[in-house]
């Protein structure tokens, strides 16, 4: 069972570059979520889907847009890359919108903007 | 809204010491509890949750009680193994599901032999 794949690993971009994060999970999970990581910041929040053709905002979505087209998969895109953006970011999936179910997270994608 | 602070680190402790991890949370209603573990180079992993006032998570030796008096969710561990090095974040449920946590800053642990 791969659980959540992120791809790719690595990225770097140059300002202006658009790019799509792919995330993908295969434990047929409804709800996901696009996460950014910085260092002293912890994990916030920029995007979030609750089912194929639903998304919403989270705290940090300025830049960014996603798309929920099937339970499966989860892309986020950078529209114009700034060097802000520069951090590392996490998908994650849930089964449940229940809010004491576990949350799975993908390795991560670390994305340099120079 | 909803908010979580905790222990800012780094922590380095010797093998066999005792660990706590404070954290403390702002939140309307009733949120789950969380801690999550990321260890170097991988995404985070669920360690423990607690979904109700004096719940009592665990796991791996790992402990943490929600109370909801001090709003506290502390993390604690008798003796740290070399194998507990990670990062370590608190985090609760935002408005309900688990697609919206909303994480403590983390805080880095080291255990030397």
């Amino acid at each position: 069972n791969a659980g959540v794949t992120q791809t790719p690993k690595f990225q770097v971009l140059k300002t202006g570059q658009s790019m799509t994060l792919q995330c993908a999970q295969d434990m047929n999970h409804e709800y996901m979520s696009w996460y950014r990581q910085d260092p002293g910041m912890g994990l916030r929040l920029i995007h979030y889907s609750v089912g194929a053709g639903i998304t919403d905002q989270g705290e940090v979505p300025n830049g960014y847009n996603v798309s929920r087209s099937t339970t499966e998969d989860f892309p986020l895109r950078l529209l114009s890359a700034a060097p802000s953006q520069t951090s590392v970011y996490f998908c994650a999936s849930s089964y449940s919108g229940a809010g004491n179910t576990e949350a799975f997270f993908g390795q991560g994608t670390r994305l340099t903007v120079v | 809204g909803n908010s979580v602070t905790q222990m800012e680190g780094p922590v380095t402790l010797s093998e066999e010491a005792f660990l706590t991890i404070n954290c403390t949370y702002t939140a309307t209603g009733y949120p789950s509890l969380f801690w999550y573990v990321q260890y170097p180079g991988e995404g985070l992993q669920l360690l423990l949750k607690a979904t109700k006032a004096d719940d009592k998570g665990s796991n791996k030796g790992f402990e943490a009680t929600y109370r909801k008096e001090t709003t506290s969710f502390h993390l604690e561990k008798g003796s740290v193994q070399v194998s507990d090095s990670a990062v370590y974040f608190c985090a609760l449920s935002d408005g309900g599901g688990s697609e919206k946590l909303v994480f403590g800053k983390g805080t880095k642990l080291t255990v030397n032999p």
